[in-house]
Order: structure tokens, then sequence, then C-alpha cells
């Protein structure tokens, strides 16, 4: 069955750096494309981008641009979600979802991993 | 940012059907597969509807969801306690270039 287990949130200070890793199993992962998706304590979901299944195609919510960067590695079954110069406002959950079609760009969360709560304090 | 308007809340009475709407625009629902998910209290996501009315394999049947122009709509029939959760649409949306969820729908079961 599908699995993806998220890893790397943790407490960091505004301005810093942070990487979050999503190891994926149970499917073909470089077939499919891989999502982020936050979502603030008590609120509702928000995308945050998308690395298309060959790792060519990548796509951000404009609030992340420029700061958060999206990768993978298919020897690792890995993605990641690289995050500069984060913000108070970046404090959420952080979800990795692959995507529902196969060789897509990514167009349709389907699967999703538990998420790991990034908070950004001093 | 979320540009799909959905009722704050809804409820019913077991074994009662309740529909949640979804609003968007040209550019996101009418032009743009829709796409449901299910939040149980304190558990992640889950993909409940996908282009506008498939079920993924193990959702109940008791779901279903419709599309007409701009608006969408999840129906449960049938509901059950265990259906109390947040139910959020979604949808690519051209303008931003980017996928847009709803504001989310708290069902209760009354």
């Amino acid at each position: 069955q599908v699995q993806l287990v998220e890893s790397g949130g943790g407490l960091v200070q505004p301005g810093k750096s942070l990487r979050l890793s999503c190891v994926a199993s149970g499917f073909t992962f470089s077939d499919y494309a891989i999502h982020w998706v936050r979502q603030a304590p008590g609120k509702g979901l928000m995308w945050v981008a998308v690395i298309g299944y060959n790792g060519q195609h990548k796509n951000y919510v404009e609030t992340v641009k420029g700061r958060f960067t999206v990768s993978r590695d298919s020897s690792k079954n890995t993605a990641y979600l690289e995050m500069n110069s984060l913000r108070r406002e970046d404090t959420a959950v952080y979800f990795c979802v692959k995507d529902v079609d196969v060789y897509s760009t990514g167009w349709t969360p389907g699967s999703w991993g538990q998420g790991t709560l990034v908070t950004v304090s001093s | 940012q979320s540009v799909l308007a959905q009722p704050p809340s809804v409820s019913g009475a077991p074994r009662q059907r309740v529909t949640i709407s979804c609003s968007g625009r040209s550019f996101n629902i009418e032009n743009n597969a829709v796409n449901w998910y299910q939040q149980l209290p304190g558990k992640a996501p889950k993909l409940l509807i996908y282009y506008d009315n498939r079920l993924p394999s193990g959702v109940s049947a008791r779901f279903s969801g419709s599309k007409s122009g701009t608006s969408a709509s999840l129906a449960i029939s049938g509901l059950q306690s265990e259906d109390e959760a947040d139910y959020y649409c979604a949808s690519w949306d051209d303008s931003v270039n980017g996928y847009v969820f709803g504001t989310g729908t708290k069902v209760t079961v009354l």
C-alpha cells in the first residue's frame, strides 16, 4: 500500500532554513508527481508546491515563490521541500501528497502522508 | 487564500442525506476537475472524490460528487457518526496556476 512519511519538521527561528523529507513506498516513485500541502494550526488546507514525476516541472504558490524549493531523488524514493527565509506565517503541518495520475506534472493530490509540524518562532 | 467558497458547517441526523456546496469561478471549477477531501479529527486528509465524481478504491458509495458550471457539490447519503469530519473541495486554478482548496465545511451528525 502507498505510504508517505514526512520528517524534518521542528522549531526554527524566523529567517532561518529547514528541509523537509518525504520517503515514499508502495508505488513506483518515479512515475508520480508529489505535492506539498500545509495546514496552519486550526486552519484550512493550503497547497504549497508540486514537482512533476520526472522532476522537470515545478510549481509553487505565490507566497512561497523564491523562498521554497521542491526536489526529488528517485534513487532514494524521497521528495524534499527546502524552506528558506522562514516566516511566522509558515508555521503549519506540512503534508506530502502523491498525485493520482501516472506520468503527470501534478494536477490531483491523492494519497497523503501524516505530516510534519514546522513551527517558526523566536 | 481560499478562492473556493464552502458553507462553514452542515449538520444532519443519522441516515439523512446532506450536501456540501463549493462555489468557484470559470478558471477553476468550470474548467478543471473538482476533488473532495475528508479530514477526520486529528488525522491527515483523505481523497474522497476525484475528477468531479469518481470514487477512489475503498471509499464508500455513500459519497458522491457532481458539478455544474462554476459550482460543485458533495453528497453524503445515509449519514453516519463516523462521517463527522471536515470536508474540503479543491481544483486547479488557471488564474494563479496552482491548486486551490475550499474554505472547508464541518459536518456534524446530530
